[in-house]
């Protein structure tokens, strides 16, 4: 049974620092990963997906790494701003999921508080 | 902006009632998929549709249900609430690749 686990679970730093977020799952049979931020109360944002063939995505000052033998999927946010305090969380598609069903295994998420 | 809407925003109910969640999808996205969200949890899978049939399901009892039409819009409903099932109800449509999230239902029940 795929299990998502994301560390840690909270976060606080202050305004231009680099950091990292972490993700690891159980199963390496994956079909993609995805990261996505949630604002409080509110719905999902997608930010970033990573097919199982691929290494890394980037987008603006975000990167996440794939490493699918491991287990293990970071986000990176370079020079951190106040806009980005949110949950991040990261899901995956299972690939052993019966035809063409695309169901999300999510973690728990990290909630990022960056200080001005 | 995904292009999935919901409705409504906000709902509350009381225990045994029940409801009715709507989401449009993403044209051409034939692929819309229902997830809860309790507070502070992640979101658990409730189902998902493809081209209208039920193409997989998460641990959720039968009063959950849930419908897919032609024109890309869907339907989840819920029958005899119980208090647990206050969340966060989210839609998601798919191209078979990404999935494209609605800002979701608030439902509280009372």
């Amino acid at each position: 049974k795929q299990e998502v686990t994301q560390i840690p679970a909270a976060l606080s730093v202050p305004e231009g620092e680099n950091l990292v977020l972490n993700c690891s799952f159980t199963d390496s049979a994956i079909y993609n990963l995805q990261w996505f931020r949630q604002d409080p109360g509110k719905g999902l944002t997608s930010l970033l997906l990573i097919q199982s063939s691929q290494r890394e995505q980037t987008s603006g000052r975000l990167n996440a790494s794939l490493d699918k033998s491991s287990g293990r999927s970071t986000l990176y946010i370079a020079a951190s701003q106040p806009g980005d305090s949110a949950t991040y969380l990261c899901a995956v598609v299972p690939t052993l999921n019966a035809g063409n069903n695309r169901k999300l295994i999510w973690g728990l998420g990290t909630s990022l508080a960056v200080n001005p | 902006e995904t292009g999935v809407t919901q409705s409504p925003t906000h709902l509350i109910k009381t225990r045994g009632q029940q409801v009715t969640l709507r989401c449009s999808s993403q044209s051409g996205h034939n692929t819309v998929s229902w997830y809860q969200q309790a507070l502070g949890q992640g979101p658990q899978f409730i189902f998902q549709y493809y081209r209208e049939e039920e193409n997989g399901r998460g641990n959720f009892p039968p009063r959950f249900s849930g419908l897919q039409f032609p024109n890309y819009s869907s339907e989840l409903n819920v029958n005899a609430l119980e208090l647990d099932d206050s969340a966060l109800y989210l839609c998601a449509s798919s191209d078979d690749v990404e999935q494209f999230f609605g800002p979701g239902t608030r439902l509280t029940v009372l």
